[in-house]
């Protein structure tokens, strides 16, 4: 098993550019999430899903969209990116049920937005 | 009531030493706590997890005492080694999938 993969590594953008974050998963986890990490903040949560066709927003949505057309998939979309939006974004899938909670995190993308 | 506060943000100790990181909760519905362990460049690894039907979990080095009353956990690592030199994460939930995580504190294991 891969595990969660994401891509790209690093990417920087350009004020009010676009791009997408690609995150799969290879465990068949029915949970998956995005982070952002900054530094001396932890990890804030973007948004969720809960399984295919369902998503939900979680602490930091604003600027972000996502989609779950697939169990496997889960990309995150930045439209008109911004300099806040520098970051280090993270995917993390899991299965919760008692015992199950774990979250698997991804490799990481490191985003600079200039 | 969401929030999960940790201390200290960063931390140095000599090999051998014990690190502490304290970690504390305000919301009584979360009923998982694990720490998580990140290396710089990659992401976070689940290092020990806690439910609170129990006042401690030992795993080799590593031990999470937990005090349900006060809402309070925190994470020991004994004879701490230059490996063990990372950002540890404490965070709590529950079976609805979601975590909160705390800010983080930075390890410094001095050989």
């Amino acid at each position: 098993n891969a595990g969660v993969t994401q891509t790209p590594k690093f990417r920087i953008l350009k004020i009010g550019q676009s791009m997408t974050l690609q995150c799969a998963q290879d465990m068949n986890h029915n949970y998956m999430y995005w982070y952002r990490q900054d530094p001396g903040m932890g990890l804030k949560l973007i948004y969720y899903s809960v399984g295919a066709g369902i998503t939900d927003k979680g602490e930091v949505p604003n600027g972000y969209n996502v989609s779950r057309s697939t169990t496997e998939d889960f990309p995150l979309r930045l439209e008109l990116a911004a300099p806040s939006q520098t970051s280090v974004y993270f995917c993390a899938s899991s299965t919760p049920r008692t015992g199950q909670e774990t979250q698997y995190f991804g490799p990481g993308t490191r985003l600079l937005v200039l | 009531q969401q929030q999960v506060k940790q201390s200290p943000q960063s931390l140095i100790v000599q090999k051998g030493g014990i690190s502490i990181i304290n970690c504390a909760y305000e919301n009584t519905a979360f009923d998982y706590f694990p720490w998580y362990q990140q290396f710089p460049g990659k992401g976070p690894a689940l290092l020990i997890a806690i439910r609170p039907d129990v006042s401690e979990k030992k795993e080799g080095r590593f031990t999470i005492s937990f005090n349900k009353s006060a809402k309070q956990f925190s994470l020991h690592i004994m004879d701490s080694q230059p490996g063990d030199s990372a950002t540890y994460f404490c965070a709590a939930g529950g079976s609805q999938g979601n975590l909160i995580f705390g800010k983080g504190t930075k390890l410094s294991v001095k050989p």
